[in-house]
């Protein structure tokens, strides 16, 4: 079955960058793309960008365009997510999700943006 | 941007009765490329309906999707005690994605 599995809670301060992580298995990696999602504590569901495992291709949303970087890693089936220049607004729960539409999720990696 | 609204923003509903959630797009959904996801607390959420009324593998027939052009509806035909939850439309036919800002059904 297909399986999303992210990693691990990130705490960091103002300024700094995350990196997340979101391993694939159960389907050929190269076929689908990978989004990114977020969610600010009680908030709704916010699309950050999407990229292509099988050419690399990416889109991204206005507002992240300057501080995201989507990257995959075909040997190991691994989708990341980088976020420069974070602030405390940027405290979310991070998803990855497969395809168009979003037809498996990831778990979700908590990132805390706190001095 | 493809602004997403739903209504109503909370739904107060008991066990067995029907849930009718609508999503308004502020310009023609492309392709009718419109879904529709459910998200428990504390989990990710689980996409229910794709293509306007399609629905997604494995997602009971109790759900439905309907709509085209600007004005879509998610009917939940008879609620299940596992339902209650936010649901969330998206479109996903013009960058950026965008979805709603979500509808709550609760217990009664």
């Amino acid at each position: 079955q297909v399986q999303l599995v992210q990693s691990g809670t990130e705490v960091k301060e103002p300024g700094a960058s995350v990196k997340v992580s979101c391993k694939a298995s159960g389907y050929t990696f190269h076929s689908y793309d990978f989004n990114w999602v977020r969610q600010a504590p009680g908030q709704g569901l916010e699309w950050m960008g999407r990229i292509s495992p099988y050419n690399g291709d990416t889109d991204s949303a206005q507002k992240f365009q300057d501080r995201i970087t989507m990257t995959t890693d075909t040997s190991t089936s691994t989708a990341y997510m980088e976020l420069r220049s974070l602030r405390s607004d940027d405290t979310a729960v991070y998803y990855c999700a497969r395809a168009r539409p979003l037809d498996n999720w990831g778990q979700g990696t908590l990132v805390t943006v706190s001095s | 941007d493809i602004v997403l609204t739903q209504s109503p923003g909370t739904l107060s509903l008991s066990p067995g009765e029907r849930a009718t959630l609508s999503c308004r797009a502020s310009q023609s959904v492309s392709s009718n490329y419109l879904a529709w996801y459910q998200q428990k607390t504390g989990q990710a959420p689980r996409l229910l309906i794709y293509g306007a009324s399609r629905r997604a593998t494995d997602i009971p027939d109790r759900f439905s999707g309907s709509g085209s052009g600007t004005d879509f509806t998610l009917t939940i035909s008879r609620l299940e005690p596992e339902d209650f939850a936010v649901f969330y439309c998206q479109q996903y036919g013009v960058s950026p994605w965008t979805f709603g800002q979500g509808t709550t059904v609760e217990i009664k």
